[in-house]
């Protein structure tokens, strides 16, 4: 069983639209959780941090649900320059596992 | 922002040669790893580093791989004889310490084994 599931994609939204991406995790004991993103060929960068009561920064919300093992990155009023890969991360002890990322493309 | 620096940007060598993929994490940060993404594929962990010693590596990471810092600024991989299948992008990433700190990535050595 994977450590880290996520949806590849690709996700084609048009600007201004809202897209939610879902990653789920094997591992009860992971501790900590982030969203990375990915633009082609480059490495990749950190975005947020996703605590267990949900965060926001500007367009993004974080949100944890231990219970369900499943961590959620959405981006709301997309730009064309959302357009990315985005990776979920999980830290179980000192090793981050990484979802294969979605695609993400805003179409104008 | 403090940076990890990586060089060559991108190494081409022949199925068979060593190579030495070169790092410097950021100067306060206590945990260093390797991570590889084949083109169109998942990012991969190769080994993690703490203390002077390998403190976890995959499946991956044979005795093909070692990793060294010697001298306290440094963190090297090493494939000592390259395989076509070694083509890949790979990163090092540094972390500050224990806690809810993410990673910081280089940008990375696009090794092309010919």
């Amino acid at each position: 069983r994977k450590e880290v599931e996520q949806d590849p994609g690709p996700f084609n939204v048009p600007e201004g639209a809202t897209v939610a991406f879902n990653c789920t995790y094997s591992n009860s004991a992971s501790q900590s959780f982030f969203w990375y993103r990915q633009d082609c060929r480059k490495e990749p960068k950190l975005l947020m941090s996703v605590y267990s009561s949900g965060n926001e920064d500007g367009r993004f919300t974080a949100q944890l649900n231990r219970a369900s093992q499943y961590i959620s990155l959405l981006i709301r009023d997309s730009k064309l320059s959302d357009s990315a890969t985005y990776l979920c991360a999980v830290l179980t002890g000192n090793q981050f596992y990484f979802g294969t990322g979605t695609s993400l493309t805003v179409i104008p | 922002e403090p940076e990890v620096t990586q060089t060559p940007s991108h190494q081409v060598t022949q199925m068979g040669q060593e190579v030495i993929l070169r790092c410097v994490p950021i100067s306060n940060h206590l945990y260093f790893y390797w991570y590889r993404q084949i083109l169109g594929q998942k990012v991969e962990f190769l080994v993690s580093f703490y203390n002077n010693e390998i403190s976890e590596k995959s499946e991956i990471f044979d005795d093909q791989f070692s990793v060294e810092r010697p001298d306290g600024s440094n963190f090297t991989l090493k494939i000592r004889s390259t395989k076509l299948e070694d083509s890949a992008m790979y990163f090092c990433a540094s972390r500050p310490g224990q806690g809810n700190y993410g990673y910081t990535f280089g940008s990375g050595t696009r090794l092309t084994v010919v």
